[in-house]
């Protein structure tokens, strides 16, 4: 069951705020977050497991709303390093991960 | 540490050709898996592996086949090609299902035409 990302695209200025939405139909064990660059390969973030938790990696950081089946990564004082595709993939049991569409971020001077 | 190699890097395929797309990894990881990724679509899960001579599949196998002799190698087989299998594909290794981390290959670019 591939989860909705939320927005499509989003445009910021270097400085600006952003979040980056992810919710699932079906219950959820993980959140997992991968940023990937053009041409590149996807790249870990973060992970975050049931229970509500909140994580944080530099001015990166995450939400896991288990009842909701929601999580939410949050980007704030964006730098230009921080343009790409942002990339949930929820696991709701078993092995597999199953990948949003993306979200493509870019962050203008 | 070379982590996860994929080779090789770009092919043109012709239609009905066959080939192996090889995914190598040097961390010592149990999970291995083979996606898809076509532009706008994100990742489709083809085959995954818990262990060397297990596999199952995902949410996308047709056309595709793997094997798991070694921990270290997860080659994918495409057999009789087809321009729907134009796309780029990354291998993925993981430590363990828990608090698992997938680690990305560079990626294989597939033109089949």
């Amino acid at each position: 069951q591939q989860p909705v990302q939320s927005p499509q695209a989003v445009i910021l200025r270097e400085g600006e705020d952003a979040v980056i939405n992810c919710s699932s139909s079906k219950a959820l064990y993980s959140v997992h977050w991968y940023r990937q660059k053009h041409g590149e390969a996807p790249v870990f973030l973060m992970i975050l497991l049931k229970g509500g938790e909140q994580k944080g990696h530099d001015k990166i950081s995450a939400s896991f709303n288990e009842k909701k089946q929601q999580s939410s990564l949050y980007l704030t004082a964006s730098q230009l390093s921080y343009s790409g595709t942002y990339f949930c993939g929820t696991r709701n049991s078993g092995y597999a991960l199953n990948f949003g569409k993306g979200t493509s971020l870019l962050v203008t001077p | 540490n070379a982590g996860v190699t994929q080779t090789p890097k770009f092919r043109i395929l012709k239609i009905g050709q066959s080939m192996t797309l090889q995914c190598t990894q040097d961390m010592n990881h149990n999970y291995m898996y083979w996606y898809r990724q076509d532009p706008g679509m994100g990742l489709k899960l083809i085959y995954y592996s818990v262990g060397a001579g297990i596999t199952d599949k995902g949410e996308v196998p047709n056309g595709y086949n793997v094997s798991r002799s070694t921990t270290e190698d997860f080659p994918l087989r495409l057999e009789l090609a087809a321009p729907s299998q134009t796309s780029v594909y990354f291998c993925a290794s993981a430590t363990s299902v828990r608090q698992e981390t997938q680690y990305f290959g560079p990626g294989t670019r597939l033109l089949v035409l």
